[in-house]
């Protein structure tokens, strides 16, 4: 088992530029999430998916942020434009079908620079 | 709206010492409970959870969580901790009627001494 798949792990760029994150979650599991974590904020969800469907996008800061599921083994997670105060690390996580008594299994991260 | 406070936010012990970490969750309603560990430089992973049954729960790596419902807690223990302890520990909380939304606490660092 794979796990969750996240890339890239690492991404430097500069203010006002596009970035793009993405997430390929465990094989069968049905549910994907998105967190970001800071040292100021702590882990925050940004926003979930139940069957490539956004649930709740209430954790998305701003307009700025945009999340995508166009397949089951597929999200991405786009910033535009990106600004230094989105640097932090991007986790994905995904579950299984148990519902809420599932585990959310996370990826890497994906540590964001924006300069 | 739900919340989770971990008391402690750098716990420092020596080896072989014992761990107690605090977790208090805001919520009226059934929850399911978590807690996840995040080694230096690597992924969250889960060490322990609580849905139903038995509050004592035994996880991974000897450690065990105890859901006390009248108090709203969910402290995570060790007996006997050791220098491979050393990583951030996150507890966290889903309501079971709002699908999988986790709400994490801020998070306690812990730093095992040799």
């Amino acid at each position: 088992d794979a796990g969750v798949i996240q890339s890239p792990r690492h991404e430097v760029t500069e203010m006002g530029q596009e970035v793009t994150l993405r997430c390929k979650p465990i094989s069968g599991h049905n549910s994907l999430f998105w967190y970001r974590q800071t040292m100021m904020r702590g882990l925050e969800l940004l926003i979930y998916f139940n069957n490539n469907v956004p649930i709740d996008d209430s954790g998305m800061p701003e307009d700025r942020f945009s999340a995508k599921m166009p397949n089951a083994s597929f999200s991405t997670l786009k910033i535009q434009p990106s600004e230094p105060r989105d640097s932090a690390v991007y986790f994905c996580a995904s579950r299984g079908s148990g519902g809420s008594t599932d585990t959310q299994y996370f990826g890497p991260g994906t540590r964001l620079t924006v300069l | 709206a739900q919340s989770v406070s971990q008391h402690n936010h750098h716990v420092i012990l020596s080896e072989a010492a014992s761990l107690e970490l605090g977790c208090n969750y805001s919520y009226g309603g059934t929850v399911n409970l978590f807690w996840y560990v995040q080694y230096p430089g690597q992924h969250l992973q889960l060490l322990l959870k609580y849905f139903s049954g038995d509050p004592l729960v035994k996880g991974i790596k000897g450690f065990e969580a105890e859901f006390i419902k009248s108090k709203f807690s969910f402290n995570l223990r060790k007996p006997s901790v050791q220098w491979s302890d050393t990583a951030e520990y996150f507890c966290a909380v889903n309501a079971r009627n709002q699908g999988g939304k986790l709400i994490f606490g801020q998070g306690t660092e812990l730093s095992v001494k040799p």
